[in-house]
């Protein structure tokens, strides 16, 4: 696509209950990335995809959290038995190709407002 | 490992002030530098970039110059706007494979 999606833009759960947050990049893009933004924090990175491996998941806070990428395509965050510390907005970028030789930078989705209640 | 260190905000200012945002790296090489900016309750975009040292990148009257020698790469405006009241981010690309932030840098402009 023409930039890169993400849905739902808004989330409200119950605690307790698990999550999916979908991301879809920009079409060719051989690189994914998750990143959290808490209010008024910067950004926290969570996990990196190239292709449909994850070479860096080391921002993953917990085992509760986890993604996977699929077709080096769409990729899907899940977080089980969510806390309310869990309420943030989820970034997904993508990149040309990942690597310090792509001058592209990332192209960032909207993001999903997560809120835990 | 590589990292990027941001002035501290928020940053206040006059409608036409001049504008610094200081931003120094640390990295193996020389990597791509960024500018993101996120506008209130939008997502980031890029501001601009810079690939090699020296290069200058800019856009909507944005500024910031790649200094190896300094590890810098501080944006400047030379006349603010209320519209540009947003946060900033400073990004470099790590040899890791993803894009390492700052801290990001708050700016609130005045009329």
């Amino acid at each position: 696509g023409a930039g890169v999606s993400q849905s739902p833009s808004n989330k409200v759960t119950e605690k307790g209950k698990d999550v999916e947050l979908r991301c879809d990049p920009i079409s060719g893009h051989t690189a994914l990335y998750w990143y959290r933004q808490s209010l008024g924090q910067g950004l926290e990175f969570l996990i990196y995809f190239q292709g449909n491996s994850a070479p860096d998941k080391s921002g993953l806070p917990s085992d509760r959290f986890s993604a996977e990428r699929t077709g080096g395509s769409v990729s899907t965050l899940t977080i089980q038995r969510t806390q309310q510390e869990d309420s943030a907005v989820y970034l997904c970028a993508s990149s040309l190709l990942g690597t310090i030789s792509d001058n592209y930078g990332y192209t960032f989705g909207s993001g999903t407002r997560l809120t835990v209640v | 490992g590589d990292s990027v260190t941001q002035m501290e905000g928020p940053v206040t200012l006059s409608e036409e002030a001049f504008l610094t945002i200081n931003c120094t790296y640390t990295a193996t090489g020389y990597p791509s530098l960024f500018w993101y900016v996120q506008y209130p309750g939008e997502g980031l975009q890029l501001l601009l970039k810079a690939t090699k040292a020296d290069d200058k990148g800019s856009n909507k009257g944005f500024e910031a110059t790649y200094r190896k020698e300094t590890t810098s790469f501080h944006l400047e405006k030379g006349s603010v706007q209320v519209s540009d009241s947003a946060v900033y981010f400073c990004a470099l690309w790590s040899n890791t494979g993803k894009l390492i932030f700052g801290q990001g840098t708050t700016l609130q402009v005045k009329p």
